[in-house]
């Protein structure tokens, strides 16, 4: 268990609302990542983080921001969500010091926009 | 650009039988990954493996990498409707901090 919880698990909005997401660890891991995950399309990385306030784009990052002010919660934002960001975001860690990568995975938030 | 492939997408079998489950790539990789993930739940990390060749086992699930570390390999013996979910493999990418993920191979196992 790495200590990773999301908040809330669900989530249902409506265009053109703002959102925010919230991952928190209680274990100092560096590295957190914000991956969203649809069918036909697998696990997708959005934004990830490599210290507090150090933070870069993923291959789907247009429409979300994220922020990282403490070493304990990433936080994803959606400023005006639309029906295309419909999905299940995954947020994740990787343990310092690990060689190969290795990342845990928190439990999901399904988010739907109507 | 998916630079990891998975096959067969999906794969539907009896309790009991075998099953290998295929993830490649046209690049060699330094190392991969195998998760498996439960309907409602976060992937959760299987296995690393590192070295060209490389077997490793756990339980009734097998690993191999490739000897020239492009493919990897998951064989499942006598397969249990416990070992139903969505099976990845993914292996770091280029910017030296994530991952790229394969789309996954969606098992089903029935009593």
């Amino acid at each position: 268990d790495a200590g990773i919880t999301q908040s809330p698990r669900h989530k249902v909005t409506e265009t053109g609302t703002p959102v925010t997401l919230r991952c928190h660890q209680t274990e100092n891991h560096r590295y957190m990542y914000w991956y969203r995950q649809d069918p036909g399309h697998g696990l997708r990385l959005i934004h990830y983080s490599y210290g507090v306030k150090d933070t870069d784009k993923g291959e789907v990052s247009d429409g979300y921001s994220v922020s990282r002010s403490k070493t304990e919660d990433f936080l994803l934002t959606l400023e005006s969500a639309t029906s295309s960001q419909t999905s299940v975001y995954f947020c994740a860690i990787r343990p310092w010091g690990g060689r190969f990568y290795e990342q845990y995975f928190g439990p999901g938030t399904r988010l739907t926009v109507t | 650009t998916q630079l990891l492939e998975q096959s067969p997408q999906f794969l539907s079998i009896q309790e009991g039988e075998n099953l290998t489950v295929y993830c490649n790539s046209l690049s060699v990789f330094s190392s991969l990954q195998w998760y498996r993930q439960e309907p409602g739940e976060g992937p959760v990390l299987l296995v690393t493996v590192v070295t060209g060749g490389e077997v490793k086992k756990l339980k009734r699930l097998t690993f191999q990498f490739g000897d020239a570390r492009k493919d990897s390999s998951l064989h499942i013996t006598a397969a249990q409707p416990g070992d139903t979910g969505l099976y990845l493999c993914a292996r770091p990418g280029d910017s030296g901090y994530a991952l790229n993920f394969g789309k996954g191979t969606s098992l089903l196992v029935t009593p």
